[in-house]
């Protein structure tokens, strides 16, 4: 059974800083990996998707990384600003033809001014 | 154009009744999901919909839970003989051949 894991399960950063956020999954026979914005009380935001055979994807001030082969993947956010401050989600889809979507539990950010 | 819509926004209701969530995904996509979120974890899958027919109801928790799609567009969520247990965030989301999936703003389940 994939299990998904993210940490750290909180951060607090100042406004400016680069920061970096690490997903891990246990199964690597993964589709494609997904991350994903959550503000609270709200529906989720997705921020980029990576298929299995790419190492990267950016998108503005976002970066995300995948090493398929040790499991892993992290997303960083350069020069942070207290916009960004939301729960972050990473979700991975198994090859063979499934389509559904396994989370981690995610890392709360704060970006304090 | 018009994002995934989901349809209580919020629902109380008591231990024991039955409860229908709609869903409204984007429109031409035809894949259609389910997904159930608890306080502090993430989303969790319930069921998958390809057209009408579910793909994958492998996370549908027991039989109190149906969902339906009957004519490839909106889909609603059944739960029947609610428990306390039940009571979560529950998210719909859509997709087309691009794989994104598109989340709605979710019903928020209460069950007293």
């Amino acid at each position: 059974k994939q299990e998904v894991t993210q940490i750290p399960a909180a951060l607090s950063v100042p406004e400016g800083e680069n920061l970096v956020l690490n997903c891990s999954f246990t199964d690597s026979a993964i589709y494609n990996l997904q991350w994903f914005r959550q503000d609270p009380g709200k529906g989720l935001t997705s921020l980029l998707l990576i298929q299995s055979s790419q190492r990267e994807q950016t998108s503005g001030r976002l970066n995300a990384s995948l090493d398929k082969s040790s499991g892993r993947s992290t997303l960083y956010i350069a020069a942070s600003q207290p916009g960004d401050s939301a729960t972050y989600l990473c979700a991975v889809r198994l090859g063979g033809g499934g389509n559904k979507l396994t989370f981690g539990t995610g890392t709360q950010l704060k970006v304090e001014l | 154009g018009a994002g995934v819509s989901q349809t209580p926004s919020n629902k109380v209701t008591e231990k024991g009744k039955y409860v229908e969530l709609r869903c409204d995904p984007i429109s031409g996509h035809t894949a259609l999901y389910w997904y159930r979120q608890s306080l502090g974890q993430g989303p969790e899958f319930l069921i998958y919909f390809q057209g009408t027919g579910a793909a994958d109801d492998s996370g549908l928790p027991n039989d109190r839970f149906f969902a339906v799609r009957p004519e490839g567009s909106v889909s609603t969520l059944k739960i029947q003989r609610t428990e306390r247990g039940d009571s979560a965030v529950y998210l719909c989301a859509s997709s087309s051949e691009t794989d994104t999936q598109y989340f709605g703003p979710g019903t928020r389940l209460t069950v007293l």
